[in-house]
């Protein structure tokens, strides 16, 4: 299994401005996601972060407002860019092994990042 | 395009009593199934999960699914909840014909438990 930590956990940001988030895994993954959870709702992909590459972004997601970073196969980052107050939501950050591993197929998520846009 | 579609947005049951939800999807080729939970405050967690060979698989907590191909289901069991098992339940599909297939989630499940 893999471990992931977010940075930051939680953060209040003004309108306009920009905040981008840190995702490590602490083994070597093939594959991390960027999720994004509105307050009572479930779980939508905003962009699959490809190492070495540009993400591949979900519909409804673009790079100008969401880009993201994967240069090595352990970290990611993803910037919620010129922020309004409906970008407030928990943004997740997941990863999937190697495929070597018989867990391969699983999909690890880290602890989230609470974002509040005022 | 895919979908996974639960049955159940909130369901509220007293201790003791049993669990059983639903969980559709729309996708016609192999699927990787799975139903993770996030207990208040948490991050998600992997609950249980289908690939392969046995239909009915055994998770954490006691928790146990089905895998009905012919349904498209994978319904989600318990005989007997605890007040532990408050929590926001999802269903998750990964269409299993390409290695970088992503998981599309559910809508969710709220259980709360009266003690």
């Amino acid at each position: 299994s893999a471990v992931i930590s977010q940075k930051p956990s939680r953060d209040i940001c003004q309108r306009g401005t920009s905040l981008t988030i840190q995702c490590q895994v602490d083994s070597q993954v093939t594959m991390m996601f960027w999720y994004r959870q509105q307050p009572g709702q479930s779980l939508t992909l905003i962009a699959t972060a490809n190492q070495g590459s540009e993400a591949t972004y979900e519909s409804g997601f673009v790079i100008d407002k969401f880009p993201i970073s994967r240069p090595n196969l352990t970290f990611s980052t993803l910037t919620v860019s010129n922020m309004s107050p409906e970008d407030s939501s928990i943004y997740l950050c997941s990863a999937r092994g190697t495929p070597r591993e018989s867990s391969y197929n699983e999909q690890f998520f880290g602890p989230g990042t609470r974002l509040t846009v005022l | 395009a895919q979908s996974v579609s639960q049955h159940n947005h909130h369901v509220i049951l007293s201790e003791a009593a049993s669990l059983e939800w639903g969980c559709n999807y729309s996708y016609g080729g192999t699927v990787n199934l799975f139903w993770y939970v996030q207990y208040p405050g948490q991050h998600l967690q992997l609950l249980l999960k289908y690939f392969s060979g046995d239909p009915l698989v055994k998770g954490i907590k006691g928790f146990e699914a089905e895998f009905i191909k012919s349904k498209f289901s994978f319904n989600l069991r318990k005989p007997s909840v605890q007040w532990s098992d408050t929590a926001e339940y999802f269903c998750a599909v990964n269409p299993g014909y390409s290695s970088a297939s992503k998981i599309i989630f559910g809508s969710g499940t709220r259980l709360s438990i009266r003690p």
